[in-house]
């Protein structure tokens, strides 16, 4: 497709339970990042890939998020034992390159832990 | 540490009045701004930006101003229209040496009126 896109739009799981979303970027942008936007806050940075560059995870609040992105392309974000706290919109976001400013934006996914 | 701090979460104004959004940060190693549009179960889109070496970029009704010692930037929409009542986010780069990674404010939502 022409956009970044996302899936599942929608995620409903259990406490406890683990979950993975999916990107597929643009063809042919090698950068890409994973945020979430909590109710009421900004875009919190998650973590980005460059190319074949070790990741930058700097952004991942515990041990229990994880991301992988397979062989340049499509990535997945990975939460174990998912918390209340989870409860967010996970957003993936593209770029042509590390020296391009703008991001190109996935529709998101709405994770909700019950 | 809010570095993009973004402190009206909310604006309204009437349809073809001036809308100010404003945007402040506290890395002076930023060095380019952008501002994003999101609306509801989308993606943030780019909207427009400007270089730490202007202090001015017009792009149609959208003109974002910048204000370096001040370490402020403001969007202003004019006439504002129905259509862009949506999220904006303010978002800065070049405190990391990676010209995409992003950092992002909070937020300020605008309704413009009828």
């Amino acid at each position: 497709g022409a956009g970044v896109s996302q899936s599942p739009s929608n995620k409903v799981t259990e406490k406890g339970k683990d979950v993975e979303l999916r990107c597929d970027p643009i063809s042919g942008h090698t950068a890409l990042y994973w945020y979430r936007q909590s109710l009421g806050q900004g875009l919190e940075f998650l973590i980005y890939f460059q190319g074949n560059s070790a990741p930058d995870k700097s952004g991942l609040p515990s041990d229990r998020f994880s991301a992988e992105r397979t062989g340049g392309s499509v990535s997945t974000l990975t939460i174990q034992r998912t918390q209340q706290e989870d409860s967010a919109v996970y957003l993936c976001a593209t770029t042509s390159g590390p020296s391009s400013y703008e991001q190109y934006f996935g529709p998101g996914t709405r994770l909700t832990v019950t | 540490d809010q570095q993009v701090k973004q402190n009206s979460p909310s604006l309204s104004v009437q349809e073809g009045r001036i809308s100010i959004l404003n945007c402040d940060y506290t890395n002076s190693m930023f060095d380019y701004f952008l501002w994003y549009k999101k609306y509801p179960a989308e993606g943030p889109t780019f909207l427009i930006s400007i270089s730490s070496i202007k202090d001015k970029n017009e792009d149609g009704r959208f003109t974002v101003f910048l204000n370096k010692s001040a370490k402020h930037l403001s969007l202003h929409i004019v006439p504002s229209q129905p259509g862009d009542s949506a999220v904006y986010f303010c978002a800065a780069s070049g405190s990391t040496g990676t010209a995409s990674k992003l950092t992002f404010g909070t937020g300020t939502r605008l309704q413009v009126t009828l």
